[in-house]
């Protein structure tokens, strides 16, 4: 079993719509977590991090639970440019475990 | 713009040949990371290292992969020898600390196909 599990999707979304991806983690000493973005054929870059009384970056808010081990994304008023798929992230120790990704395309 | 240049940027060769990829870590980063990404199975950490020092390898294949960092600027992945199996992206990530500020930055991959 992945120590990361998300919905592999594809979400499918018109421009404009609320969508939220979710993931959990089975490491309950896992301590911080994150959000990665990836491009079609590109590296995995840093999105946000998600704390545990939830943040928000503009039409982006992160979401955990440590008691379910579960982590949210939200994007309100989705953009064309959203188009990504997005890695659910957790720190436990030393390295950072990755998700196997989200993928989001948002449609004219 | 500082960023994780890796090379090559894309292979192909014959299984049972070898293949060796190249990274330079952010200047001044001291943490580098070389993960492996499949569709199957996504982002696959393969190896870490802490100011230069290997700390885990237990994602490498031990018999064919061997991962090193001759010093702070260059990090280098071979395997030896390379089978179908083994193609995949891998990217080399560099980052400062202890990562539990979850900032990596990705090189662009190399991208290996093995025939």
């Amino acid at each position: 079993r992945k120590e990361v599990e998300q919905d592999p999707g594809p979400f499918n979304v018109p421009e404009g719509a609320t969508v939220a991806f979710n993931c959990t983690y089975s490491n309950s000493a896992s301590q911080s977590f994150f959000w990665y973005r990836q491009d079609c054929r590109k590296e995995p870059k840093l999105l946000m991090s998600v704390y545990s009384s939830g943040n928000e970056d503009g039409r982006f808010t992160a979401q955990l639970n440590r008691a379910s081990q579960y982590i949210s994304l939200l994007i309100r008023d989705s953009k064309l440019s959203d188009s990504a798929t997005y890695l659910c992230v957790v720190f436990s120790g030393y390295a950072l475990n990755f998700g196997k990704g989200t993928s989001l395309l948002v449609t004219p | 713009d500082a960023r994780v240049t890796q090379t090559p940027r894309h292979k192909v060769t014959e299984m049972g040949q070898e293949v060796t990829m190249r990274c330079q870590p952010i200047l001044g980063h001291n943490t580098v990371f070389w993960y492996r990404q499949t569709m199957m199975q996504g982002l696959e950490l393969l190896a870490y290292f802490r100011n230069r020092a290997p700390l885990d390898d237990s994602g490498m294949p031990k018999d064919r992969f061997s991962a090193e960092m001759p010093d702070a600027t260059l990090a280098t992945l071979k395997i030896q020898p390379s089978e179908p199996r083994d193609s995949a992206v891998y990217f080399c990530a560099s980052g400062l600390g202890t990562m539990n500020t979850g900032e990596l930055f990705f090189g662009e991959g190399s991208r290996l196909t093995v025939l």
